[in-house]
């Protein structure tokens, strides 16, 4: 059974940039979360998508936008970069949104420069 | 003051010692209780998971959880040289049918061979 696959692994912004980050969950999950991860603030969440549907979102600023396609795989822009937005992007999958057994993937690294 | 406080180590311990882990949360409504490790440039994985009060063991592994003293821990038996990761502690509570996740900034461990 394939893994959470998210794309790129790695990215290189400059800020005011835009940048678009692909998560596919594993076959037949249909919830997806995101989170943000930095050596200060430890493991933020974003937002969680459920059958396409925005369910849950975390404390960010509105430059910060997912959504999810009808097969569960899901995508998160962040628009107008800023430097504080390096990070680590993670995107877990789950069942459900009330499966708390959740399988992240590698992440993107994002910098910001 | 954050929901879940957990130390940040570095902890580095021999191998083969016991290795003691531990979260504090402030949130009462707080119903499972998971650890995560995450080795570097990795995602996290989800080692154990707990509901309510209680111990759960899986191999060298057992998972604590004292709702009274809102306390959570993670005890490594046997420590190996693999074991050295990063390792981060999640509770959540339901919130309007799903569940909202929130994760500590995790506690760095060093096994030393």
């Amino acid at each position: 059974k394939a893994g959470v696959t998210q794309t790129p692994r790695y990215l290189i912004k400059t800020r005011g940039q835009q940048v678009t980050l692909s998560c596919s969950p594993i076959s037949g999950h249909r919830s997806v979360s995101w989170y943000q991860q930095t050596p200060g603030q430890g493991l933020q969440f974003l937002f969680e998508y459920f059958s396409e549907t925005q369910r849950n979102k975390g404390n960010f600023p509105g430059r910060f936008s997912g959504r999810q396609f009808s097969n569960s795989r899901s995508e998160m822009n962040v628009s107008t970069l800023e430097l504080g937005d390096s990070a680590l992007y993670l995107c877990a999958s789950s069942l459900n949104s009330v499966n708390t057994e959740a399988f992240f993937g590698q992440g993107t690294r994002l910098t910001v420069v | 003051q954050k929901e879940v406080e957990q130390d940040p180590g570095p902890l580095s311990v021999p191998e083969g010692a016991i290795v003691s882990l531990n979260c504090t949360y402030s949130n009462s409504a707080f119903q499972y209780f998971m650890w995560y490790r995450q080795y570097s440039r990795k995602g996290p994985e989800l080692l154990m998971y707990t509901y309510s009060s209680g111990n759960k063991e899986d191999g060298r592994f057992t998972a604590q959880v004292d709702k009274s003293s809102k306390y959570i821990s993670l005890f490594i038996r046997d420590s190996q040289p693999s074991d050295s990761a990063t390792y981060l502690c999640a509770m959540s509570n339901s919130a309007g049918g799903y569940q909202k996740v929130t994760f500590g900034t995790g506690t760095k461990l060093q096994v030393i061979p």
